[in-house]
C-alpha cells in the first residue's frame, strides 16, 4: 500500500517550453501532497505544499508563476514548469501524506527534467 | 526552517557488519520521525518511523532509536548488505507542519 507514482520519469525539453509532471497516489487519498526539488548529492528542497481544492503554498524563493501546481483531486497533483530554462533542470519529487494524525509521507519515484 | 543534521556525510561498512547512521534534530516540538532510503535516480523510500512517545522501534534488519533528551535519532542496519548502499535521510515532523529533512548520509557497503 501507499504507492505514489510520477509521470513522466524523465523528460528532455527545449528552453522556453512548458513541462507538466503528474503525481498520483495510487491506493490512498491524499489531501496534501508536496513537491520537492533535489540537486545532485543534495537533500530534498521543499518547493510547495499542495492541498486538494485550494491554492498551493509556496516556499520562500519559489516562483509560483513559474512552478504552477494544481491539486484537482484527492489522488492527483500536477506541477507545471513554465517557460523552462536550463537552470530548471533538476530531479523533481512529489510526496503524499497518507492521512490521519501524524501522517506518513510517501514519495514518488521522481522525474528527471533536462532543459536544453 | 528547522535544522535536521546528520553527523557523517559518508559511511563505509563491510558487508555483514552493522551500520549506524546518526541524525540530530533541533526542535523539541517534533513528535514524528522517519528514515528514508534513496538510491541513485530514485525517489526516497520509507524505511521506518518512530513517534516521540517511543525510544526504540524495530523493523526487518533495521532499528531506530530516539533520544529526546539530546534530540538524537539513529538508524541501525543489521548485517549490512550491498543492496543497502544508498543515501539515508532522516526527517522530523512538527504537528501540523511540514517535514524537515537532513542533508543525508551516503552509505557504501564494501563486499
Amino acid at each position: 500500500g501507499a504507492v505514489v507514482s510520477q509521470h513522466p520519469s524523465r523528460v528532455i525539453c527545449k528552453s522556453g517550453t512548458s513541462v507538466k509532471i503528474e503525481c498520483r497516489s495510487l491506493d490512498f487519498q491524499a489531501t496534501t501532497m508536496f513537491w520537492y526539488r533535489q540537486f545532485p548529492k543534495k537533500s530534498l528542497m521543499l518547493m510547495a505544499t499542495s492541498n486538494e481544492g485550494s491554492k498551493a503554498t509556496y516556499e520562500q524563493g519559489v516562483e509560483k508563476d513559474k512552478f504552477l501546481i494544481n491539486h484537482a483531486s484527492l489522488t492527483l497533483s500536477t506541477l507545471t514548469v513554465t517557460s523552462a530554462h536550463p537552470e530548471d533542470s533538476s530531479f523533481y519529487i512529489c510526496s503524499a501524506l497518507s492521512g490521519g494524525a501524524g501522517d506518513t509521507q510517501y514519495f514518488g519515484p521522481g522525474t528527471r527534467l533536462t532543459v536544453l | 526552517g528547522e535544522s535536521v543534521g546528520l553527523h557523517l556525510p559518508t559511511l563505509s561498512v563491510q558487508e555483514g557488519d552493522n551500520s549506524i547512521i546518526n541524525c540530530a534534530y533541533s526542535n523539541s516540538a517534533s513528535d514524528y520521525f522517519i528514515w528514508y532510503k534513496q538510491e541513485s535516480g530514485k525517489g526516497p523510500q520509507f524505511i521506518i518511523d518512530i513517534r516521540s512517545n517511543m525510544d526504540k522501534r524495530q523493523g526487518q534488519r533495521v532499528t531506530v532509536l530516539l533520544n529526546k533528551t539530546v534530540k538524537h535519532l539513529s538508524l541501525q542496519i543489521a548485517a549490512t548488505q550491498p543492496g543497502d548502499s544508498a543515501v539515508y535521510f532522516c526527517a522530523e515532523n512538527i504537528p501540523g507542519n511540514q517535514f524537515y529533512f537532513g542533508t543525508g548520509t551516503s552509505l557504501t557497503v564494501i563486499p
